[in-house]
């Protein structure tokens, strides 16, 4: 039990172009998700916390308007990296957590590289 | 603000040599003591939670402990498989119910 799917895993574009990563619980409902961003060797940061119907609550330093997240359904949230730059090449990793619970459960990851 | 420091930053063991990795932390109102592991290139994958000073989970080759300062995870006989990062994170009583993350102690088991 509690997976977390993210698609895709791997994603390479071009400067100036939109990036669109999915994160499903498959098989639990979560009320919250977490985004978050990992650089080479180091631990993880967060970026950004959604709730279900609800905007998402961003981290400071983050910009909200760059990494558009959506919680559309108690099983899929989205982040869109837009007009990505090669700075915003890294390691997106999501959780998910069910109402009531306490332990958040991670997806694989998406490795983003921007040219 | 949550802290968490890990400790040692890597860990060599041969293959079967037990040990333990250390986690201290402070929290305003500790929720959740969580362990991880993280193999490179994946996310983190769920180890245990513990809540409570004194409580003890096992899984496998694995022991989590917790004080009120400080929490460990024994690793008894451990195998090359077992190689990997492991994450402590914490959670406090703030309203975000966010996890605060330690850096990590990676674990290489040789053969």
């Amino acid at each position: 039990g509690a997976v977390v799917s993210q698609h895709p895993s791997w994603v390479i574009c071009k400067s100036g172009t939109s990036v669109k990563i999915e994160c499903r619980s498959l098989d639990f409902q979560a009320t919250t998700m977490f985004w978050y961003r990992q650089f080479p060797k180091q631990s993880l940061m967060l970026m950004a916390t959604s709730n279900e119907g609800s905007k998402a609550t961003y981290e400071q330093g983050v910009e909200k308007d760059k990494f558009l997240i959506n919680h559309a359904s108690l099983t899929l949230s989205t982040l869109t990296v837009t007009s990505a730059h090669p700075e915003d090449s890294s390691f997106y990793i999501c959780s998910a957590r069910a109402a009531g619970g306490e332990t958040q459960y991670f997806g694989p990851g998406t490795r983003l590289l921007v040219l | 603000e949550d802290q968490v420091t890990q400790s040692p930053e890597a860990l060599r063991l041969q293959e079967g040599e037990s040990s333990s990795l250390n986690c201290s932390y402070t929290v305003s109102g500790l929720r959740g003591l969580f362990w991880y592991r993280q193999d490179p290139g994946k996310g983190p994958e769920f180890l245990f939670t513990l809540y409570s000073a004194g409580e003890e989970k096992e899984k496998e080759r694995l022991k989590a402990t917790l004080t009120k300062k400080e929490s460990f995870l024994h690793i008894t006989a451990p195998k090359p498989e077992d190689s990997a990062t492991y994450l402590c994170a914490v959670q406090g009583s703030g309203s975000a119910r966010q996890l605060t993350f330690g850096s990590g102690t990676q674990l290489t088991v040789l053969p």
